[in-house]
């Protein structure tokens, strides 16, 4: 049994501030990790692809690391809006079978 | 380029009876999901198929099932339903990465399945 643990649950922060959340993995058979953003409503939609260990992206204001030796992504956000308010998913897949934690909820307050 | 498109979108059923949910991938995309998510609970991998075979499946009982088409269309299936099954299910259709790796999911909108 995988299990991806994300932390925090939720996150309560003014518009501005920035932020971080974690996601843990297994590290064995490792083959990526996704990061979904959840808004209300809608789908999710695929923030980050990584792969390698070490691997950092970003887009925009949005930024992720990798450390697949001891399994852990961390996604940051810089200066947070209240449009970033949404649910953050991470997604590992190790040996093809992917996994989704349960979510860090972001609720930014203007 | 369409998106993944999910039917039907809402549906309610009564306990015994089966429900048939269907998803149309994005053009080219081979491989498809499928999650439930109840609330409270992060998103729980069902099975995923790719070329018409299944390649995994989550821990559910067999009354959840699916198949793919030629045309990479997906179906699932649940027989027997229960309260519990009450739930959004979400499809998400990927091309794959070098190495056959899934790549990015791109979700359908859902079908929010309330059982009486």
């Amino acid at each position: 049994i995988l299990n991806v643990e994300q932390s925090p649950q939720s996150l309560h922060v003014q518009e501005g501030d920035s932020t971080n959340f974690t996601c843990s993995f297994p590290s064995s058979n490792f083959y990526a990790l996704h990061w979904y953003r959840w808004e209300t409503a809608k789908s999710p939609e695929a923030l980050f692809v990584m792969t390698l260990n070490g691997d950092e992206k970003k887009k925009g204001r949005i930024s992720a690391t990798l450390n697949t030796k001891e399994g852990y992504s961390y996604l940051y956000i810089k200066g947070s809006q209240p449009e970033d308010s949404a649910t953050y998913l991470c997604a590992s897949l190790n040996n093809n079978d992917m996994r989704f934690g349960a979510g860090t909820r972001l609720t930014v307050k203007p | 380029k369409a998106g993944v498109t999910q039917t039907p979108r809402y549906l309610i059923k009564t306990r015994g009876q089966q429900v048939t949910l269907s998803c149309s991938p994005i053009s080219g995309h081979r491989s498809v999901s499928w999650y439930q998510q109840t609330p409270g609970q992060g998103l729980q991998f069902l099975f995923e198929y790719f070329s018409e075979t299944q390649r995994n499946k989550g821990n559910f009982p067999g009354r959840f099932s699916g198949r793919q088409f030629s045309n990479s269309r997906s179906e699932m299936n649940v027989s027997t339903l229960e309260l519990g099954d009450s739930a959004l299910y979400l499809c998400a259709s990927s091309s794959r990465l070098a190495g056959g790796i899934t790549g990015e999911l791109f979700f359908g909108e859902g079908s929010r399945l309330t059982v009486l």
